[in-house]
């Protein structure tokens, strides 16, 4: 069966420093990885998409990057965090073979200070 | 683009009461329909979803919900809810073309009241 993993599960970062948030899919092949963010009371924001190894779609124009660098792993990643990069980050994947559903990780809490 | 709206942020209800959470979608040629729910500090787990046919989808935890392709909704229904149903619930949609691409709404959070 295919499970997913993300971490770490919080992370309190000082404003101006790096963040890489790893996740991880086991089980299946050329999944398409997604990364979410949910603010409180904002709901769920898409970040990014990935179809295939090194192939990223941004969605919202913000100083996140997200890569690739395997097929089934998936990193989210940025320079120099600001506050309003604090949230609970969701990554996600899509399986050809599951009916077209999306399924979770446990999500990464991020308080930038 | 596609977008789903949740039109309640929150919904109380007493234990045993019946519930309804609303969802609405903008239209597309097809898609595929989704609910999720989500409890305190965790990851969101998927309660039912619509790919095609029958119109009424059930799901777990005694959830159902109906297909309206001429309201372009798709309501959550639950008979007799329980205090463990209260969290928050997402509606999300997918385009049936592309299906990379799932939008979430904002989501609606029930709290069921003993």
């Amino acid at each position: 069966s295919q499970t997913i993993h993300q971490w770490p599960a919080t992370l309190v970062q000082p404003v101006g420093s790096p963040l890489s948030l790893e996740c991880t899919v086991e089980g299946t092949s050329n999944p398409n990885l997604y990364w979410y963010r949910q603010a409180a009371g904002r709901g769920l924001q898409l970040l990014f998409y990935s179809v295939g190894i090194g192939q990223i779609s941004s969605e919202v124009p913000q100083n996140l990057s997200a890569s690739r660098p395997q097929d089934r792993q998936f990193i989210l990643s940025s320079k120099k965090l600001l506050l309003s990069d604090s949230g609970f980050y969701l990554c996600a994947f899509r399986d050809r073979s599951s009916g077209n559903t999306i399924y979770f990780g446990e999500g990464s809490w991020l308080t930038v200070v | 683009a596609q977008s789903v709206t949740q039109l309640d942020s929150q919904v109380p209800v007493f234990e045993e009461a019946p519930v309804e959470l609303r969802c609405n979608y903008s239209s597309s040629v097809s898609v595929y329909l989704f609910w999720y729910v989500q409890y305190p500090n965790q990851g969101l787990q998927l309660l039912l979803k619509y790919l095609s046919g029958s119109t009424l989808v059930k799901g777990i935890n005694g959830f159902e919900a109906e297909f309206n392709k001429s309201q372009t909704s798709f309501h959550l229904r639950k008979p007799s809810v329980h205090i463990s149903d209260t969290a928050e619930y997402f509606c999300a949609v997918s385009d049936g073309l592309r299906t990379y691409k799932y939008i979430f709404g904002t989501g609606t959070r029930l709290k069921v009241l003993a």
